[in-house]
């Protein structure tokens, strides 16, 4: 297996712009989770979703960031508009049924 | 409020000792522990983990040590490699089965040639 699966892996946009990052879990786990990482707050917990439902949307900073997962193999982190205080490492973690949640690369963000 | 966080934030080793990351959390309901390995430019790499009826734990070349009076966490790894050098992250899950991790800061380990 490839593991979780992050695109893309650098993005550098300007602020007011969409942003859309991706995330494929490992096929056959039931959960994703997404993070964001900063030097500041180190990782946060923004939102997990268990067999494609969203479960916990607590960590999610505000009305810009939203996330779906229209299908188990698929989901999608946005932020709209996008500020440079958003910038970032986001990563994508998926679970299985044992208590592990394995982590992708991670999407570096930078808003200008 | 409840947080779970370390007492250094960087830690050198000579390569060859013996390490000791320590981690202190304060939600004494919490019920399972993770330490998490993270090196530059990757994603966080489960490394071992420990339930809170257990005091200890070990894998291979590392000890998870919980010490719940104090709400105390130690990770130990033995006989150091560079290839331990990274960001060692604690994580607690408030009850076993809920999927919510809550990360520590973490601490930097530097393995020194």
């Amino acid at each position: 297996d490839a593991g979780v699966i992050q695109s893309p892996r650098h993005e550098v946009t300007e602020m007011g712009q969409e942003v859309t990052l991706r995330c494929k879990p490992i096929s056959g786990h039931n959960s994703l989770f997404w993070y964001r990482q900063t030097m500041m707050r180190g990782l946060e917990l923004l939102i997990y979703f268990n067999n494609n439902v969203p479960i916990d949307d607590s960590g999610m900073p505000e009305d810009r960031f939203s996330a779906k997962m229209p299908n188990a193999s698929f989901s999608t982190l946005k932020i709209q508009p996008s500020e440079p205080r958003d910038s970032a490492v986001y990563f994508c973690a998926s679970r299985g049924p044992i208590n592990e949640q394995f982590f992708g690369p991670g999407t570096r963000l930078t808003v200008l | 409020g409840e947080s779970v966080g370390l007492h250094l934030p960087t830690l050198s080793v000579q390569e060859g000792d013996n390490s000791i990351i320590n981690c202190a959390y304060s939600n004494s309901a919490s019920d399972y522990f993770i330490w998490y390995k993270q090196e530059s430019g990757k994603g966080p790499q489960f490394i071992i983990d420990i339930r809170s009826n257990m005091d200890k734990r070990q894998g291979q070349r590392v000890t998870v040590l919980l010490n719940k009076t104090v709400k105390h966490l130690s990770l130990q790894i033995a006989a150091t490699q560079p290839g331990d050098s990274a960001v060692y992250f604690c994580a607690e899950i408030k009850n076993f089965g809920n999927e919510k991790l809550t990360f520590g800061t973490g601490t930097r380990l530097t393995i020194i040639p």
